[in-house]
């Protein structure tokens, strides 16, 4: 089956702690993107990644780190420098013409 | 500065009858209006588009029209089923001019919930 896939589901970090959260690809798609949903918000552009090795920092990319190292992967890194990093993940990915996203289930990270 | 608004955070409607979600945007610049689905503890999932030139799209009870005078798209879902209650999110997207990047903005949800 083709998808996305996000690991882990759930989360949990001590302050101070850095994370990283998974998120494959196998719909072969060219641009993959990680968002974040906190309650009652919409989605917000973390990181994006047209390509292979390439990276643009979203709207709030401040305390993440990403690469895209090949196509069908691309992990994010919640640092210790995001203030507020307790949130719903969101992973995605699309062919890059009309707008159209797939996807992940998500992960939820929660700070102690 | 919020260019894709949804200012109803929720919606009831009966089981039966159409539910029309809004959502309002700023920038002309848009190529695709799209709605996504979205459950609890899920990833959202795409339910439908429309491009900029068009003024209405329709799939099976989902249709959705564009008003490019009043900067306005509206998602009609009719009959409203159960399964339908989720929170919608109306997205734009555009590709850059001279290149071949694009993005996409989200506006905040509208959480719909099908009564009996």
């Amino acid at each position: 089956d083709g998808g996305i896939t996000q690991s882990p589901k759930y989360l949990f970090r001590k302050e101070g702690q850095n994370v990283t959260l998974s998120c494959e690809q196998n719909l072969n798609h060219d641009a993959m993107y990680w968002y974040r949903q906190d309650p009652g918000q919409g989605l917000r552009l973390i990181y994006y990644s047209q390509i292979v090795n390439d990276f643009q920092k979203g709207d709030i990319a401040e305390g993440y780190s990403v690469s895209r190292e090949k196509k069908e992967s691309f992990p994010l890194t919640v640092t210790s420098a995001q203030k507020n990093p307790t949130a719903f993940y969101l992973c995605a990915s699309s062919i890059g013409n009309t707008g159209e996203l797939f996807f992940g289930e998500g992960s939820r990270l929660t700070v102690l | 500065d919020q260019q894709v608004k949804q200012n109803s955070p929720s919606l009831s409607v009966q089981e039966g009858r159409i539910s029309i979600l809004n959502c309002d945007y700023t920038n002309s610049m848009f190529d695709y209006f799209l709605w996504y689905k979205k459950y609890p503890a899920e990833g959202p999932t795409f339910l439908i588009s429309i491009s900029s030139i068009k003024d209405k799209n329709e799939d099976g009870r989902f249709t959705v029209f564009l008003n490019k005078s009043a900067k306005h798209l509206s998602l009609h879902i009719v009959p409203s089923q159960p399964g339908d209650s989720a929170v919608y999110f109306c997205a734009a997207w555009w590709a850059f001019v001279g290149s071949s990047a694009s993005k996409i903005i989200f506006g905040s949800g509208t959480r719909l919930s099908i009564r009996p």
